[in-house]
């Protein structure tokens, strides 16, 4: 497996602003993701981080509301750009390990309120 | 889009009580991974399962990929009470991207 790390791990935040969360693994892995989990929901993934190149997004996300960087094959970081309360949600990031990339790992999450 | 069926939604474990949840789709996975977790953490892979058929286990935990690929159960055999928590299955689909069920949320009876 990897280690996952996020910053930060929670914040309050007011609406109209920005957040960027950040995801920090401890290898090298060829495969990032970035998922929410709506309260008392299951987890809905937002895009594929992909190195060197623009993420990937799923239908029903787009890049002006959620920038996603990802500089090397260790880091990536996720914007949630003008908030809103519906945006009040866990965000985060997995990696996909393994000869076939068929394991997915998470990090410990970010727990975002809006107000 | 590809969607799991995940049963039950809830469900009271007493101690010592074994416990199973499934998952059914009408599309035809890959992998299964069954997850499970706790409040204020991210998911943690209890099970992997690549081949249809397959059954696999991890301590009291024993999972089976569906001979048709679009089914696979996870069973929790002599239940404690940290068995407590959101369980999640999860299919890989097209593109390495993770499906996942709506969980079962596993509660203790008192």
């Amino acid at each position: 497996s990897a280690v996952i790390s996020q910053k930060p791990s929670r914040d309050i935040c007011q609406r109209g602003t920005s957040l960027t969360i950040q995801c920090q693994v401890d290898s090298q892995v060829t495969m990032m993701f970035w998922y929410r989990q709506q309260p008392g929901q299951s987890l809905t993934l937002i895009a594929t981080a992909n190195q060197g190149s623009e993420a990937t997004y799923e239908s029903g996300f787009v890049i002006d509301k959620f920038p996603i960087s990802r500089p090397n094959l260790t880091f990536s970081t996720l914007t949630v750009s003008n908030m809103s309360p519906e945006d009040s949600s866990i965000y985060l990031c997995s990696v996909s390990i393994g000869s076939s990339y068929n394991e997915q790992f998470f990090g410990p999450g970010t727990r975002l309120t809006v107000l | 889009g590809q969607q799991l069926n995940q049963s039950p939604q809830s469900m009271f474990i007493q101690e010592g009580e074994d416990v199973s949840m499934n998952c059914t789709s009408s599309s035809i996975f890959n992998t299964w991974l069954w997850y499970k977790q706790d409040p204020g953490e991210g998911p943690v892979l209890l099970i992997a399962l690549y081949k249809a058929g397959e059954l696999t286990s991890n301590g009291r935990l024993t999972a089976q990929f569906g001979i048709t690929r679009k089914d696979s159960f996870l069973n929790i055999s002599a239940s404690i009470p940290s068995d407590v928590g959101i369980y999640f299955c999860a299919g890989l689909g097209y593109g390495n991207k993770l499906v996942f069920g709506a969980g079962t949320i596993l509660r203790v009876k008192s």
